[in-house]
């Protein structure tokens, strides 16, 4: 069974440019979860979807946007980046919505901002 | 703001020892107490998903426990392996696939 998928696995962006990342759950998964890791933070929230909703959202700026397809795949985009958004950007994903539920993440994309 | 805290930050064993780190979180809202195991290079691999208070949980030398109404869980790793030295990470779920994950302790273990 493939693992959760995500791409690209580093980027390298210009400060005001935006970015969009991609995350392909496990077969059969509905439920994409996105985290950000930053040396200072740790592992924080950003938001989730469940079939194509997005259910919760973390404490991000506006500049922070997501969607889920169809097919369950994520993508999400930061806008008008800022050096301050560099991290390691990883996606969960889970059967359903809920407790109780074991969340598989991918490898990440690590976003560099210039 | 949820607090979700792990204690240590970090820990340095030797091979054969037995540890314990402590995860404290918030005791009301409770859904479920995720731990993980993070190595380097690699993605968070899920070890327990627990939702009991009371609940106890094993997967070979790994174990955890869950106490809900005081807001804690522990991991217990016994006879510890070079291999076992990773990242643990637990993450309070109080709204149903929302983690907040602690800081981590980070535990190296040396042959």
């Amino acid at each position: 069974k493939a693992g959760v998928t995500q791409t690209p696995r580093y980027l390298i962006k210009t400060r005001g440019q935006q970015v969009t990342l991609s995350c392909s759950p496990i077969s059969g998964h509905r439920s994409v979860s996105w985290y950000q890791q930053t040396p200072g933070q740790g592992l924080q929230f950003l938001f989730e979807y469940f079939s194509e909703t997005q259910r919760n959202k973390g404490n991000f700026p506006g500049r922070f946007s997501g969607r889920q397809f169809s097919n369950s795949r994520s993508e999400m985009n930061v806008s008008t980046l800022e050096l301050g958004d560099s991290a390691l950007y990883l996606c969960a994903s889970s059967l359903n919505f809920g407790m109780n539920t074991e969340a598989f993440f991918g490898q990440g994309t690590r976003l560099t901002v210039v | 703001i949820l607090n979700v805290e792990q204690s240590p930050q970090s820990l340095h064993v030797q091979e054969g020892d037995s540890t314990n780190f402590t995860c404290s979180f918030p005791s009301s809202n409770f859904y479920a107490l995720h731990w993980y195991r993070w190595e380097t290079a690699k993605s968070p691999e899920a070890l327990f998903v627990m939702t009991l208070n009371g609940d106890e949980k094993k997967k070979g030398r790994i174990s955890a426990t869950l106490n809900t109404k005081e807001g804690y869980s522990y991991l217990y790793i016994k006879g510890s392996q070079p291999e076992d030295s990773a990242t643990y990470l637990c993450a309070f779920d109080g709204a149903g696939n929302m983690l907040t994950f602690g800081g981590g302790t980070r535990l190296m273990v040396k042959p």
